[in-house]
């Protein structure tokens, strides 16, 4: 079965600052990928997804994410980070199949 | 938003007792799954259905069991509730497989003591 690791549990920056979450997964076909943000108390919101095409995707608030085949990674990032953007972000991936496996999540944390 | 509703939302219940978690969806989407999320472990799969009366296992089924008799309706039991199973369960949603968006509920807080 496909599965997903996401290296960082936890990550802080500044406000205005850069952000890039990691996401690597492990599927011997082509996946299907998503990223997801969680508030706290709620459920999970689809940022952006992937499956073929221009391997830069951009998605919702401002964030996108690069699909690198070579490295089995779907990173997302975000030029400017702002202090709404603090939640817990999710990879999934999804296969031929019909479930869909997500990572341990990121918790981000903006500081003023 | 997409119309799913988990009820209860918060439950307290002893260990040994039958519980029942339910999952409603207005969307009359074919595909329905129960994650619980547990903190380091993200969202894991439980159990899903890919149409009425069809369900398969996931990754951490052991303990629970489904039931889907409408295709509005998906039912999460666990028979005999455990301390390890105090979590937060999710239910979510897909029209289809493949890159198809899965939209979630707002989750219910199980607590076994």
């Amino acid at each position: 079965a496909q599965s997903v690791t996401q290296p960082d549990i936890h990550i802080t920056v500044s406000e205005g600052a850069s952000l890039e979450l990691r996401c690597n997964y492990s599927y011997g076909a082509t996946p299907y990928l998503f990223w997801y943000v969680q508030s706290p108390g709620q459920g999970l919101q689809l940022l952006l997804k992937y499956f073929s095409g221009d391997t830069l995707v951009q998605g919702i608030k401002g964030f996108e994410a690069e699909f690198k085949r070579s490295q089995s990674s779907f990173n997302l990032r975000k030029p400017s980070v702002h202090w709404s953007d603090a939640a817990e972000y999710f990879c999934a991936v999804g296969a031929g199949n019909n479930d869909m496996r997500f990572g341990a999540g990121t918790r981000l944390t903006v500081k003023p | 938003d997409a119309g799913i509703t988990q009820s209860p939302r918060h439950k307290v219940t002893e260990t040994g007792t039958p519980v029942t978690l339910r999952c409603h969806q207005t969307e009359n989407h074919r595909y329905m799954y129960w994650y619980r999320q547990d903190p380091g472990h993200g969202l894991r799969l439980i159990h899903y259905s890919y149409g009425v009366k069809d369900t398969d296992k996931g990754e951490v089924s052991d303990g629970y069991s489904v039931s889907r008799s409408k295709t509005e309706d998906f039912l999460l039991t666990l028979e005999s509730a455990t301390s390890s199973q105090t979590s937060v369960y999710f239910c979510a949603i897909r029209s289809g497989t493949g890159n198809t968006e899965a939209f979630f509920g707002q989750g219910t807080r199980l607590t076994v003591v």
